[in-house]
């Protein structure tokens, strides 16, 4: 099987703009998750979408959403950029259940630069 | 309220010498465990992780973890560590009682040192 896709690898901004990074699962899973990551922080949940509905959210602003297709693919939006955004941007996807008991497969990560 | 602690941010050890990171939690209930390792410009790898039963979990590339209830700790061992283990260790903890959301630690930098 395919591990998890996600594009495009590096993006560079401006403070102000807005970007949408993407993410491809695991054929077969439907649960996906976002993580912002950082030097100082390590790996902030920023929310998790099953079946096209938003699961769990973390505390991030509302310039932070998120859409799961019906493919199960999604995507992630940040609007007006600020440069503490800089952070490398991890999906993760698990296979269709509810127990938790499952591991979350990574993507490689969006690196996102605000300038 | 924190959730999962790495007091560690940096551990260093001579290469064939055993490896410990350390982990505690501190969630209510039964939760579940998870390490990963993260080689540089990668994603997260997954480890091994603890649900139920034995307290001893064996995972990837020979490494293993300790739960122990008692202590809310969640140590990554490792009995002879190579210079190809190298890399950035997560240890991360789902909460049933949360809506399964994962947390994860802040992360040690494990370097093995030829």
């Amino acid at each position: 099987k395919a591990g998890v896709t996600q594009t495009p690898r590096y993006l560079i901004k401006t403070r102000g703009q807005q970007v949408t990074l993407s993410c491809s699962p695991i054929s077969g899973h439907r649960s996906v998750s976002w993580y912002q990551q950082t030097p100082g922080q390590g790996l902030q949940f920023l929310f998790e979408y099953f079946s096209e509905t938003q699961r769990n959210k973390g505390n991030f602003p509302g310039r932070f959403s998120g859409r799961q297709f019906s493919n199960s693919r999604s995507e992630m939006n940040v609007s007006t950029l600020e440069l503490g955004d800089s952070a490398l941007y991890l999906c993760a996807s698990s296979p269709t259940e509810t127990s938790g008991r499952n591991e979350q497969f990574f993507g490689p990560g969006t690196r996102l630069t605000v300038l | 309220a924190q959730s999962v602690a790495q007091p560690e941010d940096q551990v260093n050890v001579a290469e064939g010498n055993p490896l410990t990171v350390k982990c505690t939690y501190s969630v209510s209930g039964n939760p579940y465990l998870f390490w990963y390792v993260q080689y540089p410009n990668r994603g997260l790898q997954f480890l091994l992780k603890y649900i139920t039963g034995d307290n001893l979990v064996k995972g990837s590339y020979g490494f293993e973890a300790e739960f122990n209830k008692s202590q809310t700790s969640f140590h990554l061992k490792k009995p002879s560590a190579l210079v190809s283990d190298s890399a950035l260790y997560f240890c991360a903890v789902r909460d049933p009682s949360r809506g399964n959301q994962f947390y994860f630690g802040t992360g040690t930098s494990l370097t093995v040192i030829p």
